[in-house]
């Protein structure tokens, strides 16, 4: 029943681990995003992806790469994890086009802690 | 640039009085949308309203209203005998349009809004 969800919710790994973030949504969305919450709760958009297509990259170490095997998910792979990448990340889902811009759902979010 | 300004960090008020929340941006672009989103303590965020930049009628949804004015450029957000359960951090967010159908959302840097017994 759950719209946009994420795997793992939490998640605690060493410095100089790879790891993966899950997301699916079940809303029927063509546009799916990352983003990045860090400690002092601001908000910032990662990547963004449109019918399996990378549309936003927003200058993004390239330790982090988004794929997306079909427009119902968009998964997060991080290579040489560093104490800087602890932070929660989001995902979000949104329907696009006609020119007009959908609200984004998010999901419950992956609190991310690189010890 | 786009940007979106909450200049309160955090509010803290006693149930049953109103508070306001204060937004500001500044775009270039001549249609954009503005958002209010919800993040309680429990960590999710909550879509709560999102409004055209041709519409600049207030809205009102239960305790909850909205004050868009593109003169100062603010969309406020009032939440009116305030609860125990409106304790929560609240972002306003603006679109950046990149094409007809792309966009991205810039995030303020959220109001922390605690409401006393």
């Amino acid at each position: 029943d759950t719209a946009v969800s994420q795997t793992p919710k939490y998640l605690v790994t060493q410095m100089g681990n790879d790891k993966s973030i899950k997301c699916e949504q079940n809303l029927g969305h063509d546009t799916m995003y990352w983003y990045k919450q860090d400690s002092k709760k601001f908000l910032k958009i990662m990547f963004s992806y449109n019918n399996k297509e990378l549309i936003i990259n927003e200058t993004v170490p390239n330790r982090f790469s988004p794929k997306s095997p079909d427009k119902a998910h968009l998964n997060l792979h991080i290579n040489s994890l560093e104490l800087g990448d602890s932070a929660v990340y989001f995902c979000a889902s949104s329907q696009t086009g006609q020119g007009a811009i959908d609200e984004q759902f998010f999901g419950p979010g992956t609190r991310l802690t690189v010890l | 640039a786009q940007k979106v300004t909450q200049a309160q960090t955090e509010i803290s008020v006693v149930e049953k009085e109103d508070v306001t929340l204060d937004c500001v941006y500044e775009t270039r672009d001549t249609t954009y949308y503005l958002f209010w989103y919800k993040q309680p303590p429990s960590g999710e965020l909550v879509f709560l309203i999102r409004r055209n930049s041709f519409d600049e009628q207030n809205e009102i949804s239960g305790r909850y209203s909205w004050n868009f004015q593109k003169s100062t450029s603010s969309f406020n957000f009032t939440i009116t005998a305030s609860q125990v359960v409106d304790s929560a951090v609240y972002f306003c967010a603006l679109s950046e349009a990149l094409s007809y159908n792309t966009d991205k959302l810039i995030f303020g840097t959220g109001t922390r809004l605690q409401v006393f017994p």
